[in-house]
C-alpha cells in the first residue's frame, strides 16, 4: 500500500516569506508527483506536477523531487494571503492511475 | 484545458431518497474517473475508480450497491447515492484522468455538497 506522509501543520508564514512544505512517500516505484491546493470548502486544484529528480519552477511555486530519498517538496515564494489553503501531496506509480494523497498541510499567510 | 464539471453543486434531500451526481470532462477524454468523499476537516477518501465501459472498482468498505457508478462515455461518469441517510452527508468530488496524459494527472471537479435530512 502506498503511503504519503506530510508533516503536520498548520504552517504560519508572514506575507512575503517563503513557505516550505515536505512530503515523503513509501513506494519506491512511484513515477509521478503532484501538489494540489485546496481552499476551504472547495475541491483540490492541481498546481504542480513533477516527474524527474531536481527542481521545477512555475511562477512563485517550486517543486523539488528526490527519488533516492523518496521526498518531494513545495516552496511558495513571496507568500500572499491568497496562498492560505491546504496543500495536498499526491503520488502515482501504479496501475489504474490511482493517486495516493497525503493528509495535507494547512498554510496560513499572515498579512 | 482539463476542465471537469460536476452537477449539481449542492443538493438537499430527504432520508431514503436517491441522488445522482454527474461528472463531466469538458475539453478532454477521460480514460478513468475517480469518486472521492470528504468529510469536514478530513482528508480525501477515494470511494471508487471507474473506467469507461467497465464496472467500477470500489475501495474497501464502500458499498457498491449503495453508491452506484456508471461511466457510460469518455466524458461522463455518474454517482448515484441510493437510499441516502444523514450519515451520507458529505462533499463528493470527482476527478478525471486524461486519456492523452503521460503522467496520470487527475483534474478535479468543483464538488457536490450533499445534505441528507
Amino acid at each position: 500500500q502506498k503511503e504519503v506522509e506530510q508533516n503536520s501543520g498548520p504552517l504560519s508564514v508572514p506575507e512575503g516569506a517563503i513557505a516550505s512544505l515536505n512530503c515523503t512517500y513509501s513506494d519506491r516505484g512511484s513515477q509521478s508527483f503532484f501538489w494540489y491546493r485546496q481552499y476551504s470548502g472547495k475541491s483540490p486544484e492541481l498546481i504542480m506536477s513533477i516527474y524527474s529528480n531536481g527542481d521545477k519552477e512555475d511562477g512563485r511555486f517550486t517543486a523539488q523531487l528526490n527519488k533516492a530519498s523518496q521526498y518531494v517538496s513545495l516552496l511558495i515564494r513571496d507568500s500572499q494571503p491568497s496562498d492560505s489553503a491546504t496543500y495536498l501531496c499526491a503520488v502515482n506509480g501504479g496501475g489504474n492511475n490511482r493517486l495516493a494523497f497525503g493528509k495535507g498541510n494547512q498554510v496560513v499567510v499572515i498579512p | 484545458g482539463a476542465v471537469v464539471s460536476q452537477h449539481p453543486s449542492w443538493v438537499i434531500c430527504k432520508s431514503g431518497t436517491s441522488v445522482k451526481i454527474e461528472c463531466r470532462s469538458l475539453d478532454f477524454q477521460a480514460t478513468t474517473m475517480f469518486w472521492y468523499r470528504q468529510f469536514p476537516k478530513q482528508s480525501l477518501m477515494l470511494m471508487a475508480t471507474s473506467n469507461e465501459g467497465s464496472k467500477a472498482t470500489y475501495e474497501q468498505g464502500v458499498e457498491k450497491d449503495k453508491f452506484l457508478i456508471n461511466h457510460a462515455s469518455l466524458t461522463l461518469s455518474t454517482l448515484t447515492v441510493t437510499s441516502a441517510h444523514p450519515e451520507d452527508s458529505s462533499f463528493y468530488i470527482c476527478s478525471a484522468g486524461a486519456r492523452d496524459r503521460a503522467y496520470n494527472e487527475q483534474f478535479f471537479g468543483p464538488g457536490t455538497r450533499l445534505t441528507v435530512l
